[in-house]
């Protein structure tokens, strides 16, 4: 079994600042960990994966997210905000068999960016 | 490629009424999610296919949905009769084998008065 917990509904910082979007996760196999952002009136699309390999994993719009095993953690950042970043944001995890190809998503973080 | 394609974009319909929402996956993908997303809810799957065959149905709330995957390129989610609970956004994805990337469509915004 799998499951996601976002801290903090909603997150707010003004452009220019750090971004930091906590996941933490719980996973019986080895992890499979997405980060998602939904844009308003729109479908998720994926900023970032971590499947095997580097824990630290670069995506789009300059996020990166580390994989923590020992923190069971998978936090989201990005080092300068941009108005444009105003999103939510939906941590994901898979087990990694076959027949667990299913993503249980955390309940989203609202990131608000202010000028 | 066109992405995840799905019909209607919005769906206004009165309670008691069948509403059919639509889904074309990606070509290639194997296969195909249904979420539904409410404030109070958040996002939950509802049901996935692989290859065309339901895997897990447990997320559907009741009897009244229902959803088909009668091919590879076409799945239908279906409600009868409705509810003013049923409003949300409807979510269809789809992702080729394995553990691979969930691609989503723009969603259907379904409200039942």
């Amino acid at each position: 079994a799998q499951s996601v917990t976002q801290l903090g509904s909603h997150v707010s910082v003004s452009e220019g600042a750090l971004v930091l979007l906590r996941c933490n996760y719980s996973s019986s196999v080895p992890p499979y960990l997405f980060w998602y952002v939904q844009y308003p009136n729109q479908g998720l699309q994926l900023l970032l994966k971590y499947t095997t390999g580097a824990t630290l994993v670069k995506g789009i719009n300059g996020f990166e997210a580390e994989f923590k095993k020992s923190e069971t953690s998978f936090h989201l950042t990005k080092p300068s905000a941009h108005m444009s970043d105003a999103a939510e944001y939906f941590c994901a995890v898979s087990g990694n068999t076959g027949t667990a190809s299913k993503l249980t998503f955390g309940t989203g973080t609202r990131l608000q960016v202010t000028l | 490629d066109a992405g995840v394609i799905q019909s209607p974009r919005h769906e206004v319909t009165e309670m008691g009424q069948e509403v059919t929402l639509r889904c074309k996956p990606i070509s290639g993908h194997n296969s195909l999610f249904w979420y539904r997303q409410t404030m109070m809810r958040g996002l939950e799957l509802l049901i996935y296919f692989n290859n065309n065959v339901p895997i897990d149905d447990s997320g559907m709330p009741e009897d009244r949905f229902s959803a088909k995957m009668p091919n590879a390129s076409f799945s239908t989610l279906k409600i009868q009769p409705s509810e003013p609970r049923d409003s949300a956004v409807y979510f269809c994805a789809s992702k080729s084998g394995g553990v691979d990337t969930q691609y989503f469509g723009p969603g259907t915004r379904l409200t039942v008065l």
